[in-house]
């Protein structure tokens, strides 16, 4: 079985500056995809960014990107520039590619990130 | 494109109740997979349903079912709730390829008195 760590319950970041958010998962499959996910107070799941296992170009999209290290098993967000609006929990998240596991995802337990002005 | 609709937003039940959850995915999307989420456990992945047959399911008791419809909708269930059930029910849905985008709704409160 799969499982996503994510070490750090809380981080905070000024306005403007930049953060990393850490993750680390454990598996035996070589063909996967990595997601985060934002949840802000509304509860709801925003997909921020996803990575597949089988590229080795990290992710991008606008301030947020990734650093995949796929032998070390780590998938870390760096969001630049961090805006009061980013503030949220942040999950991180694994979904095999094998079809039989269809659309099911194994979450971290999450990261707590404030943004102070 | 109307997202992933899910009702009712908040619900209230006493222990010994049932309580059904229903799920509205995107237009098109084919899966539909049910989520717990509990400050103590996390998010926890319940069960997973396409074209009407459950594809997947999580390591919950039976009392936690499910169903999917011809058009997609899907429905959850649980019987005899019990006080740790609370909790906040996401619903996702997707099209079901490998890899794809995975959308989540904004969820059902439960809470068990």
């Amino acid at each position: 079985a799969q499982t996503v760590t994510q070490s750090q319950p809380e981080m905070s970041v000024q306005e403007a500056e930049t953060v990393t958010l850490s993750c680390t998962y454990d598996t035996s499959e070589s063909d996967y995809y990595l997601f985060w996910y934002k949840q802000p107070p509304s509860r709801q799941m925003i997909l921020v960014i996803r990575q597949e296992a089988y590229k080795q170009q990290n992710a991008t999209e606008n301030r947020f990107s990734v650093n995949f290290q796929k032998a070390a098993k780590s998938f870390s967000l760096k969001i630049s520039d961090s805006q009061l609006g980013d503030a949220a929990m942040y999950f991180c998240a694994y979904r095999s590619a094998k079809e039989t596991s269809g659309s099911r995802l194994t979450f971290g337990e999450g990261t707590q990130l404030t943004v102070n002005p | 494109k109307a997202g992933v609709t899910q009702t009712p937003r908040y619900l209230i039940k006493t222990r010994g109740q049932q309580v059904t959850l229903s799920c509205s995915p995107i237009s098109g999307h084919r899966s539909v997979s049910w989520y717990q989420q509990t400050p103590g456990q996390g998010l926890q992945f319940l069960f997973e349903y396409f074209s009407e047959t459950q594809r997947n399911k999580g390591n919950f008791p039976g009392r936690f079912s499910g169903r999917q419809f011809s058009n997609s909708r899907s429905e959850m269930n649980v019987s005899t709730l019990e006080l740790g059930d609370s909790a906040l029910y996401l619903c996702a849905s997707s099209l079901a390829v490998s890899g794809n985008t995975i959308y989540f709704g904004e969820g059902s409160w439960l809470t068990v008195v």
